[in-house]
């Protein structure tokens, strides 16, 4: 299985900061690596699929990059309503995995 | 609109099957493009995918659980049904069926999760 590990696991951020998430694979993913918010009590929304592409509907304020094992979700400005648990997901090979969470609280 | 939603059981007791549909619509189970997916959700943890089915019923199944689960689904229905066989109180957890996009292996649509609880 490739193990996927984002950090940091908590972050405490204001409205108005900018915010980077790290996703790492276990191996290399090319650019087979998506980004999900999910709120509590709520299913998981999709952010960025494909590394870098912005799911239709979603805020440009959201982008990711990276490739290979290494990949960040940038929120350029939080707004309130982002305030959400981030997880990552490699598609590059079955059994699909997720990394374990990233918690962004309010400061 | 791309709907999907799980219906199965909230309490199970422990060695029994659960047996979860998920009902789809706005798209087709034949579509060759997109197919369905099953992950969990245990409380306050990580997201796990545990199987998935596309239109030409490829199927594919997380290997820690495989023995375990069957995957199918009834396309006149508009339904994916999951089955886990043996089930234990570890498997408490909140399930989802999400739409996969064949290929590149997203889940860009997902229905709002069922609680499923395990315990005698």
């Amino acid at each position: 299985d490739i193990q996927m590990t984002q950090s940091p696991s908590s972050l405490s951020a204001s409205v108005g900061d900018r915010v980077t998430i790290t996703c790492r694979a276990s191996q290399s993913i090319s650019r087979y690596l998506n980004w999900y918010q999910q709120k509590p009590g709520k299913a998981p929304k999709l952010l960025i699929y494909a590394a870098s592409s912005l799911q239709s509907g979603v805020p440009s304020r959201f982008s990711g990059s990276g490739s290979g094992t290494d990949f960040t979700l940038t929120i350029s400005s939080l707004q309130p309503e982002d305030f959400a648990t981030y997880y990552c997901q490699q598609s590059y090979s079955t059994p699909l995995t997720f990394g374990q969470g990233t918690r962004l609280e309010i400061k | 609109q791309v709907t999907l939603k799980e219906s199965g059981p909230v309490l199970v007791k422990p060695t029994e099957t659960l047996t979860l549909t998920c009902t789809v619509s706005g798209f087709s189970l034949s579509n060759a493009t997109v197919g369905v997916s099953w992950i969990r959700q245990p409380p306050g943890k990580a997201l796990e995918w545990l199987a998935h089915i596309f239109s030409n019923d490829e199927k594919s199944y997380t290997i820690s659980l495989k023995s375990r689960l069957t995957i199918s689904k009834d396309t006149s229905k508009s339904q994916v049904v999951l089955t886990m066989t043996n089930m234990d109180p570890v498997d408490t957890a909140t399930y989802y069926c999400a739409r996969i996009q064949g290929g590149r292996d997203y889940f860009d649509y997902w229905g709002q999760g069922t609680l499923v609880t395990v315990s005698s």
